[in-house]
C-alpha cells in the first residue's frame, strides 16, 4: 500500500496554463508538506500544513496555492505557469513537527514548454 | 539558513568507508538524514535529536555534535545499494522545538562501484 501518493507523476504543459497536483497520505499523519526540487537537486520547502492549517509559507510566488481539504490530503494549484516552475514537486507527511521522520511521495515531474 | 554538506561527491569501491558531514551556522534542535536514489523520492534514514546522540542503522550510523552545530553520517563497508544522494535536513533552535521547517543541504552524491 502506498503511504504517500501523488498524482500525476508527470505533467507537461505550456507556459501560462494552470495545473494542479494532488497528494494523499494513508499514514494517519497530521502534517503535510510541499517541496520543490530543482535541476540541481536542491530540495526546498514551499508549504507546511498541520491539521489542515497553513504553518509555513516560504517565499513562494502567489501563483502557488495549496489547499488541504482534510488531514490526509494536500493539493497544490499553480496558476500562470512559468518556465522556472519546471522541477520535481514532492509531497511529504509526518506525525507532528520536524522532530519526526518525513515520508515522501514519488514526486511530480513538471515540465513547462 | 541552509546547512553545508561536504563532500559534494564521493566515489567508493565496495567495502570502503565514507563520512559525510553537515554543518550549520545556527544552533540546531535536530538533524535528519535522507537518501535519494536517482529518479526516486528521498527516503528517511535517521533523526538525531540530542547533542552527542549517535544512531545506527545496519552499517550506516550518524552522530550529532550540538556544540559544533554539526552532524556526520558514517557509511561502513559500503555496498552497491548505498549509492545515491544523501541529504541532511536541519531544524534550527530559533524555529522552536517541533517546528515544521526542515532546511536541507545541497546533498552529497555517493557512488559505490564494484
Amino acid at each position: 500500500d502506498t503511504a504517500v501518493s501523488q498524482t500525476p507523476k508527470y505533467l507537461v504543459t505550456q507556459m501560462g496554463n494552470d495545473k494542479s497536483i494532488k497528494c494523499e497520505q494513508n499514514l494517519g499523519h497530521d502534517t503535510m508538506y510541499w517541496y520543490k526540487q530543482d535541476s540541481k537537486k536542491f530540495l526546498k520547502i514551499m508549504f507546511s500544513y498541520n491539521n489542515k492549517e497553513l504553518i509555513i509559507n516560504e517565499t513562494v510566488p502567489n501563483r502557488f496555492s495549496p489547499k488541504s481539504p482534510d488531514k490526509a490530503h494536500l493539493n497544490l494549484h499553480i496558476n500562470s505557469l512559468e518556465l522556472g516552475d519546471s522541477a520535481v514537486y514532492f509531497c511529504a507527511s509526518s506525525q507532528g513537527g520536524t522532530s519526526q521522520p518525513q515520508h515522501f511521495g514519488d514526486g511530480t515531474r513538471l515540465s513547462i514548454l | 539558513q541552509q546547512p553545508v554538506q561536504s563532500p559534494q561527491a564521493v566515489i567508493l569501491r565496495e567495502g570502503e568507508d565514507a563520512v559525510i558531514n553537515c554543518s550549520s551556522s545556527k544552533a540546531l534542535y535536530s538533524v535528519h538524514w535522507y537518501r535519494q536514489k536517482h529518479g526516486e523520492a528521498p527516503v528517511f534514514l535517521m533523526i538525531l535529536l540530542k547533542g552527542g546522540e549517535q544512531k545506527g542503522h545496519e552499517k550506516i550510523s550518524a552522530s550529532f555534535n550540538e556544540k559544533k552545530q554539526q552532524s556526520s553520517l558514517y557509511l561502513t563497508a559500503s555496498q552497491l545499494s548505498y549509492s545515491g544522494t544523501y541529504f541532511c535536513g536541519t531544524e534550527n533552535k530559533d524555529s522552536g522545538a517541533g517546528s515544521y521547517q526542515l532546511t536541507f543541504g545541497k546533498g552529497t552524491k555517493l557512488s559505490v562501484i564494484p
